[in-house]
């Protein structure tokens, strides 16, 4: 048990399909924290969140990425549109508690 | 872009003390050194971090040289379940800055029985 839940697990999704990822850290954080890792690389940080407000962006988020935190507790990652490259696992933690989320991996066909 | 520099990969005997290197000369005196590993499809794990003393947990111990340039993450005694890819990292820490963790390439261990 990380502390942080993802749902769903795994996706397997067709190009063009729109896909939206929950993160949902056991207890309170004001931080918030999203990357992505495809195989064999280290993770790359995606966005951060400061309570409601996303307070940074990777050049990496293009405008096909949306994240929210509505209430400064779960998160939502919604990629329109999806490219064979999207395919990946999308990974969030709050940091503070150390922990990262077991992730959703993602298959773009 | 990460700011340290990993071996690719090590080989470590069971039992043995695993001693993983790593690079920062470019750190500043508000970096602190962080570890991570990651186990084959699970999210990374912290594992210890230190701004310029050494410090032990219960799962290893962190050596930073004296002008903090370099580190080293020790391993005491490792086991096969320590197999995995491990990351150093340095990240500002404190309010009024991202804290975000920038991973480089990492280390992959294999502990071999």
């Amino acid at each position: 048990d990380t502390g942080v839940s993802q749902d769903p697990r795994h996706k397997i999704t067709k190009r063009g399909q729109n896909v939206t990822f929950r993160c949902d850290p056991i207890s309170e954080h004001n931080r918030l924290y999203w990357y992505r890792q495809t195989l064999g690389q280290g993770p790359e940080f995606l966005t951060y969140f400061q309570n409601e407000a996303q307070l940074e962006k990777s050049r990496l988020l293009s405008d096909r990425f949306s994240a929210e935190r509505p209430k400064g507790s779960f998160s939502t990652l919604e990629i329109q549109r999806t490219e064979q490259g999207d395919s990946a696992m999308y990974l969030c933690t709050p940091l503070e508690d150390r922990f990262f989320g077991p992730g959703t991996r993602l298959t773009v066909l | 872009d990460a700011k340290t520099t990993q071996p690719p990969s090590m080989d470590c005997a069971e039992g043995r003390a695993a001693n993983l290197p790593c690079n920062h000369s470019t750190i500043s005196g508000n970096e602190y050194v962080y570890w991570y590993r990651q186990i084959h499809s699970q999210g990374p794990q912290y594992i210890i971090h230190g701004l310029k003393n050494n410090e032990t947990n219960e799962m290893a111990s962190l050596i930073i040289t004296e002008d903090r340039k370099s580190s080293t993450l020790i391993l005491p005694h490792a086991t096969l379940r320590d197999t995995a890819v491990y990351y150093c990292i340095v990240r500002v820490s404190g309010s009024g800055n991202t804290g975000k963790l920038i991973f480089g390439q990492g280390t992959t261990l294999q502990v071999k029985p």
